[in-house]
């Protein structure tokens, strides 16, 4: 098993749409929580981190974290053509070494 | 912000060159990574440092080798290119709690 999955899409949602990717991780020790950006042929930027149970939100943005059912989701509200790109998951586990896990990424496409 | 810089966006090298990427951080980082990410393969992890002339050996470490002389800098090495090194290379350092920013990447091609 991956210790970390994503399913690689695409997932296709009408603009103005909630897009809603999801993320599962295998160590129950895991701590800490990302979701980076990546535009075809451009490096990834992080968009959101989250550290413990529940939602967070910034702007169209809201991450979701459940640890007991280990899985980490963003949704994307409002989406936008501009939207379109892969969503990538990291998780971290403290007390270990500093290397987070990273997902294969979603990939989204918002059609007008 | 934090900026995290690369030498290249893009190079080309023949095999069996020599080839050095840098890369720089400017947030007195501590921890900096060098990835490399091919299609269907997602990011993987050549090298990583924790401090200066502290490294440790990532997930395919085979065929490069680094170097942290200053806290700033982070520079991956390719001893003899092959052409099974094309890739996209990306740089990232770690902030404190433990969110990495990305270089801007260098797409190398070794011929």
């Amino acid at each position: 098993q991956k210790e970390v999955e994503q399913n690689s899409g695409p997932l296709s949602v009408p603009e103005g749409a909630i897009a809603s990717l999801n993320c599962t991780y295998s160590d129950r020790v895991s701590q800490s929580f990302f979701w980076y950006r990546q535009y075809s042929g451009k490096s990834p930027e992080l968009i959101m981190s989250i550290y413990s149970n529940g939602d967070k939100e910034d702007g169209r943005f809201t991450a979701q974290l459940n640890k007991a059912s280990q899985y980490v989701s963003l949704l994307i509200r409002d989406s936008q053509p501009s939207d379109s790109a892969t969503y990538l998951c990291a998780v971290f586990k403290s007390g270990g070494s500093y290397i987070p896990t990273f997902g294969r990424g979603t990939s989204l496409i918002v059609h007008p | 912000d934090v900026k995290v810089t690369q030498s290249s966006r893009y190079l080309v090298k023949r095999t069996g060159e020599k080839v050095f990427l840098e890369c720089v951080q400017d947030m007195d980082h501590e921890n900096m990574f060098w990835y490399r990410q091919d299609p269907g393969l997602g990011l993987r992890l050549i090298y990583f440092s924790y401090d200066v002339k502290m490294k440790e050996k990532g997930d395919i470490p085979e065929g490069y080798s680094v170097s942290r002389e200053k806290k700033e800098r982070f520079s991956l090495i390719l001893e003899s290119a092959s052409t099974n090194q094309t890739s996209m290379y990306l740089c990232a350092s770690m902030g404190p709690s433990y969110e990495q920013y990305f270089g801007p990447g260098t797409r190398l091609t070794v011929t």
